[in-house]
């Protein structure tokens, strides 16, 4: 296991569109975290699971957002109808039993056209 | 209101000397704790080291030390002997609560 994977890297959509990105975190972390990330900004949480139980989501997350980890793996991410300030880069990071392990993956770069 | 301040926007350093990234917190919470991570120009966040709020010591890690005064809510980076791949942003975070908050970020670079 090499690290945090994301799938994928860059995504171009239109407005209006679904889109849903995947999130491979390291094999033994039951930690999974959502980011999004715009140009000059941190990173802002969206959301957090811990093993498949999503534990805390962010209150600017609107409703449009929905994130799932069904076996307590893989995450995804979902966006419905996207709008062009959706526009980020969307960043996955895992943890074991200490938060000081968190380790991100390479993110995917979203464009809404 | 839980919030991560960084107040330089960019810093320079010479090469081999040592420089500070500063950072403060604003938390109620009793129970927290503090990271920095790089990112380099190629995007990927790199963990580089974390300080609870219940240690009493200063954490290091190699070159990067965390200055941690809890009285006063900063959480300062040392990294001593800059080298010219420190060239990136830094982010400083607080974890509280199952949630991470993130600072604007440092642009760091060093001079050869």
């Amino acid at each position: 296991d090499t690290g945090v994977s994301q799938d994928p890297r860059h995504k171009i959509t239109k407005r209006g569109q679904n889109v849903t990105f995947r999130c491979d975190p390291i094999s033994e972390h039951n930690r999974l975290y959502w980011y999004r990330q715009t140009l000059g900004q941190g990173p802002e949480f969206l959301t957090y699971f811990q093993n498949e139980a999503q534990l805390e989501k962010s209150r600017l997350l609107s409703d449009r957002f929905s994130a799932e980890r069904p076996k307590g793996s893989f995450s995804t991410l979902e966006i419905q109808r996207t709008e062009q300030g959706d526009s980020a880069m969307y960043l996955c990071a895992s943890s074991g039993l200490a938060h000081n392990e968190q380790f991100f993956g390479p993110g995917t770069r979203l464009t809404v056209l | 209101a839980q919030k991560i301040t960084q107040t330089q926007p960019g810093m320079f350093v010479q090469e081999k000397e040592a420089v500070t990234l500063d950072c403060t917190y604003d938390t109620s919470d009793p129970s927290y704790g503090l990271f920095w991570y790089k990112q380099p120009s190629s995007g990927e966040m790199i963990f580089l080291i974390y300080q609870g709020s219940y240690d009493q010591q200063n954490a290091t890690e190699g070159r990067y030390s965390l200055n941690f005064q809890k009285a006063r809510k900063s959480a300062n980076l040392v990294i001593s002997a800059s080298q010219l791949g420190d060239s990136a942003m830094y982010f400083c975070a607080m974890l509280t609560g199952n949630q991470f908050y993130f600072g604007t970020g440092t642009s760091l670079t060093v001079i050869p």
